[in-house]
This record gives structure tokens, sequence and C-alpha cells, in this order.
């Protein structure tokens, strides 16, 4: 069956960087998209951005697009987001989710979740 | 980007009811719209896309309809199981955007 296991929570300081993975399982990586999405407490849901497991095309949110790094490693099934110059506001947990193999898709299969706390 | 507006917000029902919620986009968005139910701690989970094509699995009480830039999500009978938040997504643009969301509480 489709299973999309991520990484476990994590607790970072002002400024530094986080990498969350997001294993896949049940399908070919490659013949998808990933997309990242956050939800901030008693927040609503937030879209990251994309990437084609197959090509490494990936396309950000604006508001994101200077801070953040989406990759994947297809010999490993296995996606990865980095989230650099972290802040307050970037306390959420994130959720990978399969997306299409064209950047326009909606999200059929999600993580378990990835909390990240962003504490002094 | 485009801008996703649900209504209403908050939503008090009983079992039996039959409950619809509104996306409202700001600019068409031609059926590439999905519908998601979360409920707390878990992650979303997919019941509508294309506008109104039931998910695999996805009870058959769930419809979608809609077009151009108004788009409902109906629960014919609501279930015990049915209390949660259902978010709206566009898939139109290549930023996606979401609706707020709208809780479907216990009246």
């Amino acid at each position: 069956q489709v299973q999309l296991v991520q990484s476990g929570a994590e607790v970072k300081k002002p400024g530094a960087s986080v990498r969350v993975s997001c294993k896949a399982s049940g399908f070919t990586l490659s013949s998808y998209g990933i997309s990242w999405v956050r939800q901030a407490p008693g927040q609503g849901l937030e879209w990251m951005g994309w990437i084609s497991a197959s090509a490494n095309n990936t396309y950000y949110a604006e508001d994101l697009q200077d801070r953040v790094t989406m990759t994947t490693d297809t010999s490993t099934s296995t996606a990865y987001m980095e989230l650099r110059g972290l802040r307050s506001g970037d306390t959420a947990v994130y959720y990978c989710a399969r997306d299409g193999v064209a950047v326009a898709g909606y999200f059929d299969y999600w993580g378990q979740g990835t909390l990240v706390t962003v504490s002094s | 980007d485009i801008q996703m507006t649900q209504s209403p917000t908050t939503l008090s029902a009983s079992v039996g009811d039959r409950v619809t919620i509104t996306c409202r986009a700001s600019q068409s968005i031609s059926y590439w719209l999905a519908w998601y139910q979360q409920k707390p701690g878990k992650a979303p989970k997919l019941l509508i896309y294309k506008a109104s094509t039931l998910e695999s699995g996805v009870p058959s009480r769930f419809s979608g309809s809609g077009s151009g830039t108004e788009y409902t999500l109906t629960i014919s009978s609501l279930q015990p199981d049915d209390f949660a938040t259902y978010y709206c997504q566009q898939y139109y643009s290549y930023s996606k955007t979401f609706g707020q969301g709208t809780k479907v509480e216990i009246k």
C-alpha cells in the first residue's frame, strides 16, 4: 500500500535550518511529484512547494522561495525539504504529500506530519 | 495567487443533517478543485478531486459540485465520523492554495 513516512520532530533555534525527510513506499516515486504543506498550530493548510521526483523540477511558494529547497533521492525513494533562516512563525507541522508529475495537482496520499518547533 | 474563501468558517449540525460547504475562488479555476477532511492531530484526507470526482473508498454521502469560481461540498446525511475540518484546494495555478477551512461541529 502507498505510504509516506516522515522523519521525527525537530526543535531548532531561530536562524537555524531544518531538513525533513519523507520516505515513499508502495509506488514509484519517479512517476509522481511531491508537495510539501505546513500547518501552524491551530491554523489552516499552507502549500510550500512541489518537486517532480523524476526531473527534480521544483516550484516554490513565492514567500518561501528564498529559504526553501526541495530535493528527491529516487534511489532511496525519499524526498527532502530544507528550510533555512528559521523564525518563530515557521513553527508548524510539516507534511509531504503525493502529487502529480506535473506541477498542477492534488494530494492523494499524505505523510504523518513532522512537528518543527522554532524556539530560543 | 488565487484566493480561496470558504463559508461558513464553523458549522454546527446534527447526525443525519444535510451539510453544504461553499468554496469561492478569486478567479475561475475550471474544475481544478479538491476537497480534504482533517481530524485533530491527523493528516488531511482527500475526499474529492476535479470538483466532483469521489476519491476511491470515500463514502457516497460526500459529493462535490460547481464550476467557474464557486464550488460546494455536500454531505447528504452527516455521520458521527464526519465531524472534522474541511478544506478546499485549487490546483488550476502552479501556486496551489487552500481555503481557510470549515469546522463541522456537533450541534
